[in-house]
């Protein structure tokens, strides 16, 4: 059972233009969200993170916004750059047996950002 | 360096011997979380440990595998009798205690 959910495998933008990546989620418990970048053959990256408390948060190039009405969040990064292109990676901590520290990861998109 | 190290970065074992994965954390964390990736997968949360105190293992299998966190030296993950379904990247990451884990490069084990 899939908590975290990245439907789109991959996605392909142009260098300047808006990257939007998606996660959904299923569990209410969430209670913070985090997106992490990874390079082939690297660890994932930490990006950005969001409270649930939230709604967007912002830090230079990458915004997330959290709608948890809808279990939706998304990484929009602007411009897009060449050097973007990476696997994204949504992570939501918490789960409904109340523990706070374990992250559940989604399967990932990769990001391909063309010159 | 201040990020998490983890080694060896591949490691090559036959079916039936043991692999340790070893991880020191960032420099004042005393936080740490193994994950592991199958390909295609994301990854999966396997066990927390703080210094000599493994706080949840749940993600772990039962058998085989195991970990510590000792009062001096870099955490330990420990997987004895490895099988083929033991090929994976393995991660570890550190935190404060913060939401935010810091991650390591990985160990690729690869099992024959």
């Amino acid at each position: 059972d899939q908590q975290v959910k990245q439907n789109s495998p991959s996605l392909s933008v142009q260098e300047g233009r808006i990257s939007i990546l998606n996660c959904d989620y299923t569990n209410s418990m969430f209670d913070y969200f985090l997106w992490y970048k990874k390079y082939p053959a690297e660890g994932p990256t930490f990006l950005i993170s969001i409270s649930s408390i939230k709604d967007k948060n912002e830090d230079g190039r990458f915004t997330v916004f959290l709608n948890k009405s809808a279990k939706h969040l998304s990484l929009h990064i602007v411009p897009s750059q060449p050097g973007d292109s990476a696997v994204y990676s949504c992570a939501a901590r918490g789960n409904s047996g109340g523990s706070n520290y374990k992250l559940t990861f989604g399967k990932g998109t990769l990001l391909t950002v063309n010159p | 360096n201040a990020g998490v190290m983890q080694n060896p970065r591949h490691l090559v074992r036959r079916r039936g011997q043991e692999a340790r994965l070893r991880c020191s954390p960032m420099k004042g964390h005393s936080h740490v979380y193994w994950y592991r990736q199958l390909p295609e997968e994301g990854l999966k949360f396997m066990v927390y440990l703080q210094k000599e105190n493994i706080i949840d293992e749940s993600g772990m299998p039962k058998e085989r595998f195991s970990a510590e966190f000792p009062k001096e030296g870099p955490s330990i993950l420990r997987i004895q009798q490895v099988v083929r379904g033991d090929s994976a990247a393995y991660f570890c990451a550190s935190s404060l205690g913060s939401p935010e884990q810091y991650f390591g490069p990985g160990t690729r084990l690869t099992v024959t």
